[in-house]
């Protein structure tokens, strides 16, 4: 049983288009986060969501635009793909906001085309 | 910018070894401190959290060095299933409510 479910793992677009990832967890946690890892493997902040309410909006194209319908699920729709977007988003939670042991979910390979 | 700073490796260490990573992080009202852990193509995983006293863990140790800014991590004994690439984490400060992550030390251990 899944703590932290991303769909979906795999994902390969034309530049241009508009997709979504899903992150569904349940743990019951308050707190759920979407990163980046670009190819450099570097790890970075995009969005931080506690209950549902906007925490952090880090410095992200308006193109990517973050909707929490509930606790328990943080999507992440991105509008007009370009190269740069490839990269693999890792959705994460928390059980609040001032606890840093997340759990990541598996990840959405992102490859734009 | 605050950043967490890492050496990307690759360690590559003989089973049995120990090896340690350090991670510096430049912004001094860092708080909180951990260890995460990704496997090729993989989540991160929580491996350990860094407490001001050091902690352990089996064959784990972590430390952290407020006066320098540095946190480490020591394996000791290394198994093969010890490779992967190790990131270090810090908060931000009081009410920064996110993690920085460093770029990783890649870690090979060879039979």
């Amino acid at each position: 049983d899944t703590a932290v479910s991303q769909t979906p793992k795999y994902l390969v677009t034309q530049m241009g288009n508009d997709k979504s990832i899903k992150c569904e967890q349940n743990l019951g946690h308050d707190t759920m986060y979407w990163y980046k890892q670009d190819s450099k493997k570097f790890l970075k902040i995009m969005f931080s969501y506690n209950n549902k309410e906007l925490i952090i909006n880090e410095t992200v194209p308006n193109r990517f635009s973050p909707k929490s319908p509930d606790k328990a699920h943080l999507n992440l729709h991105i509008n007009s793909l370009e190269l740069g977007d490839s990269a693999v988003y890792f959705c994460a939670s928390s059980q609040d906001i001032r606890y840093y042991g997340y759990t990541f979910g598996s990840g959405t390979r992102l490859t734009v085309v | 910018r605050k950043e967490v700073e890492q050496d990307p490796g690759p360690f590559n260490v003989p089973e049995g070894a120990t090896v340690a990573f350090n991670c510096t992080y430049s912004n001094s009202a860092s708080q909180s401190f951990f260890w995460y852990r990704q496997d090729c193509r993989k989540e991160p995983k929580l491996l350990m959290s860094v407490y001001s006293s050091g902690n352990e863990d089996g064959r784990f140790t972590a430390q952290l060095n407020r006066a320098s800014q540095y946190i480490s991590l020591l394996i000791r004994d290394s198994k093969l299933s010890d490779s992967a690439t190790y990131l270090c984490a810090s908060d931000s400060g009081a009410g920064s409510y996110q993690l920085t992550f460093g770029k990783g030390t890649k870690l090979s251990v060879i039979p």
